[in-house]
């Protein structure tokens, strides 16, 4: 168990719908990162907030959004949803804001997402 | 540009059998850290290790074993003695000095049979 929680597990919708993603970050832990997974890409990295500010974009679509909340915990909007964002979507949390500040990222369980 | 390249897509082994898993990067950065992780079955993404570009010393952590080797941008990992638990999806990833993100490579496939 990483200490990173992500709701829900299984989230299946139609095309057209918008949902949110929701990830709490291990405790102590300021950075959220939320990251892609599909068949045709891979992993991707979308996004990152660092103590409610954004720091750095990746390949997310103008349809998504996301944003950290003063409790640090984030979510992750999807919008007017295609068949193509059907992908498992991870969170993961890490205490600094870079990668080179010596830190690891410890990803949560995944939100698998399936638009029909 | 961060690239990582995975090129085994899949490795089927029988238990108690060695596996390698090759990882090739390209990076400018001249400070730069280099992960595996691992992916079962469940789909949650396990961290094993990370390894900093001024560190070339190759680590051993159970069965588990890295070799790094800066000369040929490449982080390999061998599992010694695979075991059935072992099976899943190993991604090797790549982060810049000034990177907030990760770049993973497309994962190998590990199957460990009884």
């Amino acid at each position: 168990d990483s200490g990173v929680t992500q709701t829900p597990k299984h989230l299946i919708t139609a095309t057209g719908q918008r949902v949110t993603l929701r990830c709490s970050p291990r405790s102590g832990d300021l950075s959220v990162y939320w990251y892609q997974q599909s068949l045709d890409q891979g992993l991707q990295f979308l996004i990152q907030y660092y103590n409610g500010e954004e720091r750095a974009k990746g390949n997310i679509l103008e349809r998504f959004s996301a944003q950290q909340f003063p409790d640090l915990h984030s979510e992750l909007n999807l919008s007017s949803l295609e068949l193509g964002d059907s992908a498992l979507y991870f969170c993961a949390s890490s205490v600094a804001s870079r990668l080179a500040e010596n830190n690891e990222q410890f990803f949560g369980p995944g939100t698998r997402l399936t638009v029909l | 540009a961060q690239k990582v390249t995975q090129a085994q897509t899949e490795i089927s082994v029988v238990e108690k059998e060695d596996v390698t898993l090759d990882c090739v990067y390209e990076t400018r950065d001249t400070t730069y850290y280099l992960f595996w992780y691992k992916q079962p079955p469940s789909g949650e993404l396990v961290f094993l290790i990370r390894r900093n570009s001024f560190d070339e010393q190759n680590e051993i952590s159970g069965r588990y074993s890295w070799n790094f080797q800066k000369s040929t941008s490449s982080f390999n990992f061998t599992i010694t003695a695979s075991q059935v638990v072992d099976s899943a999806v190993y991604f090797c990833a790549l982060s810049g000095v000034n990177d907030y993100k990760l770049s993973f490579g497309a994962g190998t496939t590990v199957t460990v049979r009884a």
